[in-house]
């Protein structure tokens, strides 16, 4: 059983690139989240899935978008790199509904630097 | 402020030793308190999961929470050199998890 599965593990951008961090669950979660780790500061919430179709922001939305089309898949694009992007994203995914929602199952993370 | 404040760290304790991880929150609609725990270049992992202001023990690791003075706490008995890891709390209600910073802890053989 994979689990949470990210890739790439590592990448390096130049400021102004885009690019997609993949994320795919084979565990049927409906609940599907990007954080960003950075040091001090914790996980921060990017975006989140609650089903196939539905997305919704998080604490620190700006400057990345997500869709989901499977229930498997929630990938996060970046649409023009910054410096500031540079961090550890963890794809998280769950079950879905009442208090088991927040039971986090995380994958193996992408750490991006912008250049 | 932030709504979850832990201890920062580092801590380093000698194999055997109790460790005591410290989370304060200033959110009341928090619901659900966890402790994650990451090693080096992994994603985290769900070490503990509490609803309900008390204690809760598994094995040699118990997660105390205290809803009137908005604090928890994660204790672990008897650390070993595997122990060692970065701990987050988290907590939250409805859909999402607010996470403390976390602690970086290294138990020495």
């Amino acid at each position: 059983n994979a689990g949470v599965t990210q890739t790439p593990k590592f990448q390096v951008l130049k400021t102004g690139q885009s690019m997609t961090l993949q994320c795919a669950q084979d565990m049927n979660h409906e609940y599907m989240s990007w954080y960003r780790q950075d040091p001090g500061m914790g996980l921060r919430l990017i975006h989140y899935s609650v089903g196939a179709g539905i997305t919704d922001q998080g604490e620190v939305p700006n400057g990345y978008n997500v869709s989901r089309s499977t229930t498997e898949d929630f990938p996060l694009r970046l649409l023009s790199a910054a410096p500031s992007q540079t961090s550890v994203y963890f794809c998280a995914s769950s079950y879905t509904g009442g208090a088991t929602n927040e039971k986090l199952f995380f994958g193996s993370g992408t750490q991006l630097s912008v250049l | 402020q932030k709504e979850v404040e832990q201890d920062p760290g580092p801590l380093s304790v000698p194999e055997g030793a109790i460790v005591s991880l410290n989370c304060t929150y200033s959110n009341s609609a928090f619901q659900y308190f966890m402790w994650y725990r990451q090693y080096s270049r992994k994603g985290p992992e769900l070490l503990m999961y509490t609803y309900s202001s008390g204690n809760k023990e598994d094995g040699r690791f118990t997660a105390q929470v205290d809803k009137s003075s908005k604090y928890i706490s994660l204790f672990i008995r008897d650390s070993q050199p595997s122990d060692s890891a970065t701990y987050l709390c988290a907590m939250g209600s409805a859909r999402q998890l607010t996470f403390g910073s976390g602690t970086q802890l290294t138990v020495l053989p």
